[in-house]
């Protein structure tokens, strides 16, 4: 099993671009949760997927972010008009369908916004 | 409202010295306690979980209820223990986790 994969590793685009990652969960699993880390922060919850479905995006800023996780290919999070505080350490992880299953992450994906 | 609390940034330790990382926690149901950990240019893996009251690599914490706290304890740090450590707060089941903003500890030979 190869892992949580993410990618790429690193994104750098300008101000007012679009942002793409990609997350591909560990095989079968079907839980998707996407996190935040900003500079000198913890990880930030954003939002938590099954497949087709979003079941709680409660950490999601309002504007210009959104996610899915379709039937079948990696999840992606897309971020519309980056600005320079999209800058961050975008992390997924995943976990199988049992209850009180640990998350298992990727590696993460560093966003920079110039 | 579920909130994780590390009040240490960094942690500094000679080698063999016991260490604590403290991790407080505020949730009204049943929490579920996890300790992540974070070694350098890895990802971020699970370290223990308090359902499970198991040691790995040396490490225990206790959940206390009363004071509301998971801390994290070793009674001889390594140079290997160097690594940065995020307590999470989970309801229970493939929910979202919340994470604490992390502690790095940095042992010193």
């Amino acid at each position: 099993n190869a892992g949580v994969m993410q990618n790429p590793r690193h994104l750098v685009r300008r101000r007012g671009q679009e942002a793409r990652l990609r997350c591909s969960p560990m095989k079968g699993h079907s839980h998707v949760y996407w996190y935040r880390q900003l500079p000198e922060e913890g990880l930030k919850f954003m939002v938590y997927l099954q497949k087709e479905n979003i079941i709680d995006e409660s950490g999601m800023p309002k504007e210009r972010f959104s996610a899915e996780f379709p039937k079948e290919g990696p999840s992606i999070l897309r971020i519309q008009q980056v600005v320079r505080g999209d800058s961050a350490a975008y992390f997924c992880a995943s976990s199988p369908p049992i209850t009180g299953s640990e998350q298992y992450f990727g590696p993460g994906t560093r966003l920079t916004v110039t | 409202a579920q909130r994780v609390t590390q009040p240490e940034k960094l942690l500094s330790v000679f080698k063999g010295a016991p260490v604590e990382l403290k991790c407080n926690y505020s949730y009204s149901g049943s929490p579920e306690l996890f300790w992540y950990v974070q070694y350098s240019r890895q990802r971020l893996q699970l370290l223990l979980r308090h359902i499970s009251r198991e040691s790995i690599k040396g490490f225990t914490a206790d959940l206390n209820k009363g004071e509301t706290s998971f801390h994290l304890k070793k009674p001889f740090a390594q140079e290997e223990d160097s690594a940065m450590y995020y307590c999470a707060l989970g309801p229970g089941g493939y929910q979202k986790v919340t994470f604490g903003t992390g502690t790095k500890l940095q042992v010193i030979p």
